[in-house]
């Protein structure tokens, strides 16, 4: 089974609005999150770093009042996109790093489609 | 150059065909290599995670690292309709505590 979640898998909003993701790691603690970003046949972009207890962050060109990141707990963090725009639309996924190994899980993704 | 050269394919294979993907790579401190396996609309799914030169198995499917070629592969045995689906490698200097680079992914059909 999945061993990271994300919520919802798919939304749909209307331009200026803020919509927010889920990231959760089931059954390990995670103190380091990744926000990706894939656009159709492409691959997939880090947007940021969650960090537990502390600010994201963000890769070069990912606007940080925009995407705004909140790791609240050891298994949780949250993107919300704020004033959200057609061009924001896209598939967001998040990933956490599992244990003294590294390996990295993703969760299911988030279709986001701004009308 | 990027740091990291996948063909996107699409590759088409036969159903029992042995399926070779593979990727290169420019950046010497890479040491963890990863192969995901992401289904349409779906996000990325762990196959294979090692962090040493030589290969490793599991059931079907087989990761090769040469590490002084810059160089992995994911072999896929007897290959199946339901393995259809886009293979992304994946390595990082040090697991996935640190920045990970993708390839931009294998697109590859299974035909039954």
């Amino acid at each position: 089974g999945a061993v990271v979640s994300q919520h919802p898998s798919w939304v749909i909003c209307k331009s200026g609005t803020s919509v927010k993701i889920e990231c959760r790691s089931l059954d390990f603690q995670a103190t380091t999150m990744f926000w990706y970003r894939q656009f159709p046949k492409q691959s997939l972009m880090l947007m940021a770093t969650s960090n537990e207890g502390s600010k994201a962050t963000y890769e070069q060109g990912v606007e940080k009042d925009k995407f705004l990141i909140n790791h609240a707990s050891l298994t949780l963090s949250t993107l919300t996109v704020t004033s959200a725009h057609p061009e924001d639309s896209s598939f967001y996924i998040c990933s956490a790093p599992r244990g003294d190994t590294g390996e990295l899980f993703f969760g299911e993704g988030s279709r986001l489609t701004v009308l | 150059q990027k740091e990291v050269e996948q063909d996107p394919g699409p590759l088409s294979v036969p159903e029992g065909a042995i399926v070779s993907l593979n990727c290169t790579y420019s950046n010497s401190a890479f040491q963890y290599f990863m192969w995901y396996r992401q289904y349409s609309r779906k996000g990325p799914e762990l196959l294979m995670y090692t962090y040493s030169s030589g290969n490793k198995e599991d059931g079907r499917f087989t990761a090769q690292v040469d590490k002084s070629s810059k160089y992995i592969s994911l072999f896929i045995r007897d290959s199946q309709p339901s393995d259809s689906a886009t293979y992304l490698c994946a390595m990082s200097p040090s697991g996935g505590y640190q920045k990970v680079t993708f390839g931009i992914g294998t697109k590859l059909q299974v035909i039954p």
